[in-house]
């Protein structure tokens, strides 16, 4: 498998545009995470979807990011309009439900985003 | 939500040497885990422990886990250089699904 895979790995855009990141999960995983890397903040929680169902969007910072999963094999993080403030990596990983809860996520290489 | 903490922040130790980083946490959990994120790259598991373990070994890892102090750490025997990354715990809170609360890192530096 080729693993969890993101598009774009790095995107500079200017404040006020739209800016889209995509996410394929590994086939077969039944939870998709989103989550957002900064050094101050360090790793956060944005949404995540089980069958592709938003389950907690406790973490998106506000209405101006939005997800969506519209099958089990894309899911996307849109931000519009961006903000510098935005500027981060973001990850998308996905796991498999099994016994016991949590189990382990796998990541992929991130999308390194900049915001001028 | 809560979040693991590491500690310390940063490490640098010599190759060969043991490394040992610790999470605390602060509520209940199913499970704690630890991930490896190299410099530029996504993070990749490395062990997990479940609330009834207490200790668990994979290779030259090993992870102990108490809960009535709500802490853990992560043992590196006989550090390599390919052993520089941050390493992250991850706490899987037990009324929040399959959500997972990551502590902000420990960076470790192995050097020659």
């Amino acid at each position: 498998d080729a693993g969890v895979i993101q598009s774009p790995r790095h995107e500079v855009t200017e404040m006020g545009q739209e800016v889209t990141l995509r996410c394929k999960p590994i086939s077969g995983h039944d939870y998709l995470f989103w989550y957002r890397q900064t050094m101050m903040r360090g790793l956060e929680l944005l949404i995540y979807f089980n069958n592709n169902v938003p389950i907690d969007d406790s973490g998106m910072p506000e209405d101006r990011f939005s997800a969506k999963m519209p099958n089990a094999s894309f899911s996307t993080l849109k931000i519009q309009p961006s903000e510098p403030r935005d500027s981060a990596v973001y990850f998308c990983a996905s796991s498999t439900m099994a016994s016991g809860g949590g189990e382990t996520q796998y990541f992929g290489p991130g999308t390194r985003l900049l915001v001028l | 939500s809560q979040q693991g903490e590491e500690d310390p922040q940063a490490l640098s130790i010599q190759e060969g040497e043991n490394a040992t980083m610790n999470c605390s946490y602060k509520t209940s959990i199913n499970n704690l885990q630890w991930y490896r994120q190299n410099s530029g790259r996504g993070l990749v598991h490395l062990i997990l422990i479940r609330s009834n373990e207490r200790e668990k070994h994979s290779g030259r890892l090993r992870v102990t886990l108490d809960t009535s102090k709500k802490s853990s750490s992560l043992l590196i025997t006989a550090s390599r250089a390919a052993d520089t990354a941050s390493y992250f715990c991850a706490t899987d809170a037990s009324n929040s699904g399959y959500a997972l609360n990551f502590g902000k890192g420990t960076s470790l530096l192995v050097t020659p």
